[in-house]
């Protein structure tokens, strides 16, 4: 049992380039969802998902699109990388009756 | 509007109880006190919840006031790999559809001291 997975751990990305950060979790939870994290802040929420097909915004979704095609999988996709979104990216999941959520170890991305 | 109030930084002596304060003086009926704490930037941890009675598990109790409007987190013996930030959350229950929209504050910087 793995938990939940991030890839790639680190990346440096040049303004105008587009990725996809990876997340997976293999406890079957319905619930995943997007963080970033800002130097000397508290996370803030992107996007998140209650299940497979279903997708919704959270906080600070501009700039960033997730899609759900399996329980497990929830990738996060920067369109075009801009500087303000050089950040740590943590991903996170949740079962239907568990109010624990269980985090990734977290995404650092650079944009220059 | 910040849900929660603490305090940025506190020091413990390794061994001794920490005691980690949380305002949350609208918090309101169906909402729960969580608690997750992040060590060095890895992700965070889930450490325990609660609606209004005291809690307690494997890693810490959680004292809620009878008003609702403030809690204590406390670590009872705390070590070295307990120094990390410390987050008080208020969210609704889990049924909500918002429930796992966690709002994290900055949270209380923890350094327990040898």
């Amino acid at each position: 049992n793995a938990g939940v997975t991030q890839t790639p751990k680190f990346q440096v990305l040049k303004t105008g380039q587009s990725m996809t950060l990876q997340c997976a979790q293999d406890m079957n939870h319905e619930y995943m969802s997007w963080y970033r994290q800002d130097p000397g802040m508290g996370l803030r929420l992107i996007h998140y998902s209650v299940g497979a097909g279903i997708t919704d915004q959270g906080e600070v979704p501009n700039g960033y699109n997730v899609s759900r095609s399996t329980t497990e999988d929830f990738p996060l996709r920067l369109l075009s990388a801009a500087p303000s979104q050089t950040s740590v990216y943590f991903c996170a999941s949740g079962g239907q009756i568990n109010y624990e959520q269980y985090f990734g170890p977290g995404t650092r991305l650079t944009v220059t | 509007d910040a849900k929660t109030t603490q305090p940025p930084s506190m020091d413990c002596a390794e061994g001794r109880a920490a005691n980690l304060p949380c305002n949350h003086s609208t918090i309101s009926g169906n909402e729960y006190v969580y608690w997750y704490r992040q060590i060095h930037s890895q992700g965070p941890q889930y450490i325990i919840h609660g609606l209004k009675n005291n809690e307690t598990n494997e890693m810490a109790s959680l004292i809620i006031t009878e008003d609702r409007k403030s809690s204590t987190l406390i670590l009872p013996h705390a070590t070295l790999r307990d120094t990390a930030v410390y987050y008080c959350i208020v969210s609704p229950h889990i049924s909500s559809g918002s429930a796992r929209q966690l709002t994290f504050g900055s949270g209380t910087q923890l350094t327990v001291l040898p």
